[in-house]
């Protein structure tokens, strides 16, 4: 079974450019997650969809950040324009249906983001 | 969802039982303990989880105290590539809408060959 793919792997960019993740989730999984890992830190949910609607879009800093779903299969994470805090790992990671209660989450390998 | 309390950092040998110990002292009825790990440069990976009762699978076992106010993740016989950052995570499965795990700074485990 292949498992949820991520690209970038790496990207540099300067502040104030844009940037963009993409995650292919594991094929029938409905639940998708973007996560924010900051070097020594834990992740941290930046956005939770269930097929193509947000369910949770708590913590996502809206002025520069925006994700989508639109088909609910694949994601795209956008950064614009970019801070220099934002360096770090966006991990995705997706759960299968009928899993919700104790089902776990499948990550990703993560996109390392540097900001110079 | 309740907080958890981690070491920071811990050693073990190859080949012996690694113990990573973890404190849900608020923890609540509805609460499941999460167990993940982090290898260096890979995303997060699901160990095990439990309610009350003792855990086992191929990968680890999971103690969980009568009062549940802390439990322990066991490793019986810990490999190099066991090294990671270990996260235990509680998750309120009452709440429907909450889908999501929390993760602290978890702790990291070191096997020393």
């Amino acid at each position: 079974e292949a498992g949820v793919a991520q690209s970038p792997r790496y990207k540099i960019i300067e502040k104030r450019q844009s940037v963009a993740f993409w995650c292919n989730p594991i094929s029938g999984h409905a639940t998708l997650y973007w996560y924010q890992q900051i070097l020594g830190q834990g992740p941290k949910l930046l956005i939770q969809f269930q097929n193509n609607g947000v369910v949770d879009d708590s913590q996502l800093p809206k002025d520069r950040f925006s994700a989508e779903r639109l088909k609910g299969v694949d994601s795209t994470l956008k950064i614009q324009p970019a801070k220099l805090e934002d360096s770090a790992v966006y991990l995705c990671a997706s759960r299968p249906p009928g899993h919700r209660l104790f089902g776990e989450l499948f990550f990703g390998e993560g996109s390392r983001l540097t900001v110079l | 969802d309740a907080k958890t309390t981690q070491p920071t950092s811990m050693d073990c040998a190859e080949g012996r039982a690694a113990n990573l110990p973890c404190n849900h002292s608020t923890i609540s009825g509805n609460e499941y303990v999460y167990w993940y790990r982090q290898i260096h440069s890979q995303g997060p990976q699901y160990i095990i989880h439990g309610l009350k009762n003792n855990e086992t699978n191929e990968m680890a076992s999971l103690i969980i105290t009568e009062d549940r106010k802390s439990s322990t993740l066991i490793l019986p016989h810990a490999t190099l590539r066991d090294t990671a950052v270990y996260y235990c995570i509680v998750r309120d499965i009452s709440n429907f809408g909450n889908e999501k795990l929390t993760f602290g700074t978890g702790t990291r485990l070191t096997i020393i060959p």
